[in-house]
């Protein structure tokens, strides 16, 4: 089945520098990939998702890349601020929205220093 | 309230007993999923109901790890003979069925087997 490894565990940055988080993906038939954000005591929520026919998606301070050849995609943050403090799950899916079965990476602990 | 419910949101339990937890979804959405969080673990898969269809138990840990949903709404996840490696967080999303991919999160149910 498909495995998602995520690197790395656990970011710091100063608020205002970039955050780069990376995910890899086993299984090549793999098309969907979401990223969710989770505070603290509360459910994930989903911040930004790329289809495997795209390379690159924006939505204001955060972007996702993938490159299907290498299997690997990654979420950027720019402009970092506190409020972005959080763990990030990246994720993949082989149905691309159909079922929606996921499977998580195991989450990037994300701290913002003011 | 429009999201996912959960409860209970903390459960506390011995080695041995069952306990059940409950799932209450988005009102419409014809998809609902059970994950669990544990420690450092990320999000694992644990079963999938999308409307009258068969579910998806492929996640499913054990034989001691079991659940059903009723009418197409409410879910209940079972776990028989709780164990230590049981203690988690269990969490419920739901989803419409559509492309968008997009899966609702509550706000979890953590098990603690002492």
């Amino acid at each position: 089945g498909e495995n998602v490894e995520q690197h790395p565990s656990t970011l710091s940055v100063q608020e205002g520098d970039s955050a780069v988080i990376k995910c890899t993906y086993s299984d090549s038939a793999s098309n969907y990939f979401p990223w969710y954000k989770q505070e603290l005591g509360k459910g994930p929520q989903l911040i930004i998702d790329i289809r495997s026919n795209v390379g690159e998606k924006k939505d204001q301070r955060i972007a996702v890349t993938l490159n299907k050849t290498a299997k690997h995609f990654s979420l950027h943050i720019t402009e970092t601020q506190p409020e972005d403090s959080a763990v990030y799950f990246c994720a993949a899916s082989k149905d691309g929205g159909a079922t929606n079965k996921l499977i998580f990476g195991t989450g990037t602990l994300l701290a913002v220093q003011p | 309230g429009a999201g996912v419910s959960q409860s209970p949101s903390n459960k506390v339990t011995e080695k041995g007993k069952d306990v059940e937890l409950r799932c209450d979804p988005i009102s419409g959405h014809t998809a609902l999923y059970w994950y669990r969080q544990s420690l450092g673990q990320g999000l694992e898969f644990l079963i999938y109901f999308q409307g009258n269809s068969a579910p998806d138990k492929s996640g499913l840990p054990s034989d001691r790890f079991s659940a059903e949903r009723t009418g197409g709404s409410v879910s209940t996840l079972t776990i028989q003979r709780t164990q230590q490696e049981d203690s988690a967080v269990y969490l419920c999303a739901s989803s419409i069925r559509t492309h968008t991919g997009e899966l609702f999160f509550g706000e979890g149910s953590r098990l603690t087997v002492l």
